[in-house]
């Protein structure tokens, strides 16, 4: 069974930048996660999906980050216009239970 | 609020050695899961093991063994004979019962030298 993949491994951008990031999540699995994880801390979740409805997105910055899955399968996170904070590993999962699987992750630098 | 703490930031022990990996969650709900997460160099994060707050049951699995103790909050994690693939970086952390976010700790970093 393929696991979660993700695109691209790494992306090194200027500040004020815009960056997109592509997950594919294991096939059948109904719910996606995007979590950030800032250098030296566990993940911290962005916005989970159910199939292409988000079910919560408390965490994530409106005001520079979108989200969405259209089709209910893949995933695109955007950061439109980037800032130096931002740099940190962002990580895609997804579960059809309670288990979540994830991704090697994107690793984002803001220069 | 939900919160869990891994004190210990970076660990070292030599190969062979056992090493306990501590882990304190705070949470106002009766029931909840508690996971231990693992994440090698290559980033991804890895499943080892889920629990609920029912079940205190100690739980072993080849060379790595959970101790959930509710009295004192905590789910420490040990790894026995240590080797040195077990270096990563390894999370704690916790979700309410239904509720599929979550909170991680901030990781200790493992490193077991040759």
């Amino acid at each position: 069974e393929a696991g979660v993949a993700q695109s691209p491994r790494y992306k090194i951008i200027e500040k004020r930048q815009s960056v997109a990031f592509w997950c594919n999540p294991i096939s059948g699995h109904a719910t996606l996660y995007w979590y950030q994880q800032i250098l030296g801390q566990g993940p911290k979740l962005l916005i989970q999906f159910q199939n292409n409805g988000v079910v919560d997105d408390s965490q994530l910055p409106k005001d520079r980050f979108s989200a969405e899955r259209l089709k209910g399968v893949d995933s695109t996170l955007k950061i439109q216009p980037a800032k130096l904070e931002d740099s940190a590993v962002y990580l895609c999962a997804s579960s059809s239970t309670s288990e979540q699987f994830f991704g090697p992750g994107t690793r984002l630098t803001v220069l | 609020a939900q919160k869990v703490t891994q004190a210990q930031t970076e660990i070292s022990v030599v190969e062979k050695e056992d090493v306990t990996l501590d882990c304190v969650y705070e949470t106002r709900d009766t029931t909840y899961y508690l996971f231990w997460y693992k994440q090698p160099p290559s980033g991804e994060l890895v499943f080892l093991i889920r629990r609920n707050s029912f079940d205190e049951q100690n739980e072993i699995s080849g060379r790595y063994s959970w101790n959930f103790q509710k009295s004192t909050s905590s789910f420490n994690f040990t790894i026995t004979a240590s080797q040195v693939v077990d270096s990563a970086v390894y999370f704690c952390a916790l979700s309410e019962w239904g509720d599929d976010k979550i909170i991680f700790g901030k990781g200790t970093r493992l490193h077991i030298l040759p």
